[in-house]
């Protein structure tokens, strides 16, 4: 099944440390994307990507880095720098880059700070 | 400033009664509207793409709409599965995609 994927489910971090949330889709999509999502507000976007090797900064992304070395995956950390990182994370995938495709998303990780 | 706006915030249904989620909206330039559905601890479930005001698209129970200034995901006679938050976000681009804080749909057996 095509689909994409994100792990873990549920992650907890202490205070200081580095997170690596992880994204793989197998929709063969162009781009992708992270958002953050808390109580009461929209979904916020924190990185995107259009084309491998290449991804730019969204609305939030003060606090997160991350990478796109394979089409197929697309994994968000979250340093240290995040002062408020409990959240929900989505990533998601669409198969335009240029337009205005359809966004299509994961599962979504938990993140919660201890 | 671009943004989206639902309401109602929550919904309460007893089964088999309809009703109409709102979206509204003030994004200069919008290329597309798009509803999504969302289950507790799950993500978004995509649903419709709208264009062009004057344009339906139905699915099941669902029917969205569009105008000029707001969209509308109308439910016909809803069963509890139906129960979930409704989100609907604008888009100008690939990137651009501004969301709404959604709608609590219950639906009552």
């Amino acid at each position: 099944d095509g689909g994409i994927t994100q792990s873990p489910k549920y992650l907890f971090r202490k205070e200081g440390q580095n997170v690596t949330l992880s994204c793989e889709q197998n929709l063969n999509h162009d781009a992708m994307y992270w958002y953050r999502q808390d109580p009461g507000q929209g979904l916020r976007l924190i990185y995107y990507s259009q084309i491998v090797n290449d991804f730019q900064k969204g609305d939030i992304a003060e606090g997160y880095s991350v990478s796109r070395e394979k089409k197929e995956s697309f994994p968000l950390t979250v340093t240290s720098a995040q002062k408020n990182p409990t959240a929900f994370y989505l990533c998601a995938s669409s198969i335009r880059t240029g337009g205005l495709g359809t966004q299509y998303f994961g599962p979504g990780t938990r993140l919660t700070v201890l | 400033e671009d943004q989206v706006t639902q309401s109602p915030e929550a919904l309460r249904l007893q089964e088999g009664e309809s009703s109409s989620l709102n979206c509204s909206y003030t994004v200069s330039g919008l290329r597309g509207l798009f509803w999504y559905r969302q289950d507790p601890g799950k993500g978004p479930e995509f649903l419709f793409t709208l264009y062009s005001a004057g344009e339906e698209k139905e699915k099941e129970r669902l029917k969205a709409t569009l105008t000029k200034k707001e969209s509308f995901l109308h439910i016909t006679a809803p069963k509890p599965e139906d129960s979930a938050t409704y989100l609907c976000a604008g888009g100008t681009g690939a990137n651009n995609l501004f969301f709404g804080t959604g709608t609590r749909l219950t639906v009552i057996p």
